[in-house]
């Protein structure tokens, strides 16, 4: 299947400081990438959309400025958690997805993010 | 607000024993899908479901769609320890079929 490579998987930061997270599509363009939150033994939530080229679309009450999303290939997308506080940890997982593709979505491993 | 139920929320079971997981909504999804989400993992697609009544087979795992495209279960057989994971639906509707609803989602965990 379709490998969605997401880096780094676990990453520790002071709060205050700004994380950058990577998701890549490795063999295919994945035109549309998601990216969710999840928190302990819950289930995925949906922070935002993003389109390569154009701006990201978030989900109701997300911050917009504070998770800062950038597509600028058909391979990578970034999540940027810009000034990061303790309530910012948590588990950030992104998907992506080719054409109106709806018979599934390939997910990257995760990035395990630790703000202290 | 679309919203997927997943009942039962956990499960622990014995080797061998059989089992099945509920995925309820009120909206009507364009195809449905699961999930196996491991710790600290992704989560892994097991079976995408399109067609109103369709019934996937996965080995020892069987997945139906509802007749009217509102539901879905997963039913395991003869589960074994490397059944152990949280399980996820997930729902695409028409006109957005790549952005998915996932269900509240249910832990299973196998035990010899």
């Amino acid at each position: 299947g379709a490998v969605v490579s997401q880096h780094p998987s676990r990453v520790i930061c002071k709060s205050g400081t700004s994380v950058k997270i990577e998701c890549r599509s490795l063999d295919f363009q994945a035109t549309t990438m998601f990216w969710y939150r999840q928190f302990p033994k819950k289930s995925l939530m949906l922070m935002a959309t993003s389109n390569e080229g154009s701006k990201a679309t978030y989900e109701q009450g997300v911050e917009k400025d504070k998770f800062l999303i950038n597509h600028a290939s058909l391979t990578l997308s970034t999540l940027t958690v810009t000034s990061a506080h303790p309530e910012d940890s948590s588990f950030y997982i992104c998907s992506a997805t080719f054409g109106q593709n709806s018979w599934g979505a390939f997910f990257g491993q995760g990035t395990r993010l630790t703000v202290v | 607000t679309q919203l997927l139920e997943q009942s039962p929320q956990f499960l622990s079971i014995q080797e061998g024993e059989n089992l099945t997981v509920y995925c309820n909504s009120s909206s009507v999804f364009s195809s449905l899908q699961w999930y196996r989400q491991e710790p600290g993992e992704g989560p892994v697609l097991l079976v995408t479901v399109v067609t109103g009544g369709e019934v996937k087979k996965l080995k020892r795992l069987t997945f139906q769609f509802g007749d009217a495209r509102k539901d879905s279960s997963l039913h395991i057989t003869a589960a074994q320890p490397g059944d152990t994971g949280l399980y996820l639906c997930a729902g695409a509707s028409t006109g957005t079929a790549s952005k998915l609803t996932f269900g509240t989602g249910t832990r299973l965990q196998v035990t010899l």
